[in-house]
């Protein structure tokens, strides 16, 4: 089973749509990032948070640490959220980063 | 924005040629890492550091190998490269469970003909 799960892999949406991507982890963790990467680019941290809810602009993150879950939320979604979107947890045992596989979205005008 | 380069970034090389990967970070950072990013496999760790010498295998680590021989730099090896080396390889740094911060490399594109 592996220590990251995403969900789900692949989304589309209308322009303005309320978005949600899910991640459940197995692993004790320290923190836990999100990831944005836009087609052929580099990838950026969007969040960062070890507890509760975290928002920037149109895009929210929150964590349940006792739940092992985690959700990005993107408000009135537009075209240029479309991305892969990386949920990464920092594991508390191991200190590494381990990756999910990732959520494509698309978000069409 | 967060110090951290990649060297080259794009490079093609033949089959069977040796090709190394630099990156360097300027945060002083404990962990750093090496990924390669395929189309339905998402970001697969190669290896990664803990610290200066202290290295250890990712999940796809056959014909690679690494070097950190100093906190700022590490390198990737493809001793000799095969077509299924083509990929595009990421670098990411991040802190230990006291700071967790993390930064990306921005990729280098490798094609191996």
């Amino acid at each position: 089973k592996n220590e990251v799960e995403q969900s789900p892999q692949n989304l589309t949406a209308q322009e303005g749509e309320f978005i949600t991507i899910n991640c459940s982890y197995s692993v004790g963790i320290s923190a836990l990032h999100w990831l944005q990467q836009h087609p052929g680019g580099g990838i950026v941290s969007l969040f960062m948070l070890s507890s509760g809810k975290k928002k920037h602009g149109r895009l929210i993150a929150t964590i349940n640490i006792q739940e092992k879950h985690s959700s990005l939320h993107i408000t009135a979604s537009h075209p240029r959220d479309s991305a892969v979107y990386i949920c990464a947890p920092h594991s508390y045992n191991t200190d590494k980063l381990i990756f999910g596989t990732g959520t494509r979205l698309q978000v069409f005008p | 924005d967060a110090g951290i380069t990649q060297s080259p970034r794009h490079k093609v090389t033949e089959t069977g040629t040796p090709v190394t990967l630099r990156c360097h970070q300027t945060e002083n950072h404990r962990y750093m890492y090496w990924y390669r990013q395929d189309p339905g496999h998402g970001l697969r760790l190669i290896h990664y550091s803990y610290g200066v010498k202290d290295t250890d295998k990712g999940e796809v680590s056959d014909g690679y190998s690494v070097s950190r021989s100093k906190t700022e730099d590490f390198l990737l090896t493809l001793e000799s490269a095969t077509s299924s080396q083509t990929s595009v390889y990421f670098c990411a740094i991040s802190g230990d469970s006291r700071n967790t911060e993390a930064f990306f490399g921005q990729g280098t594109r490798l094609t191996v003909v």
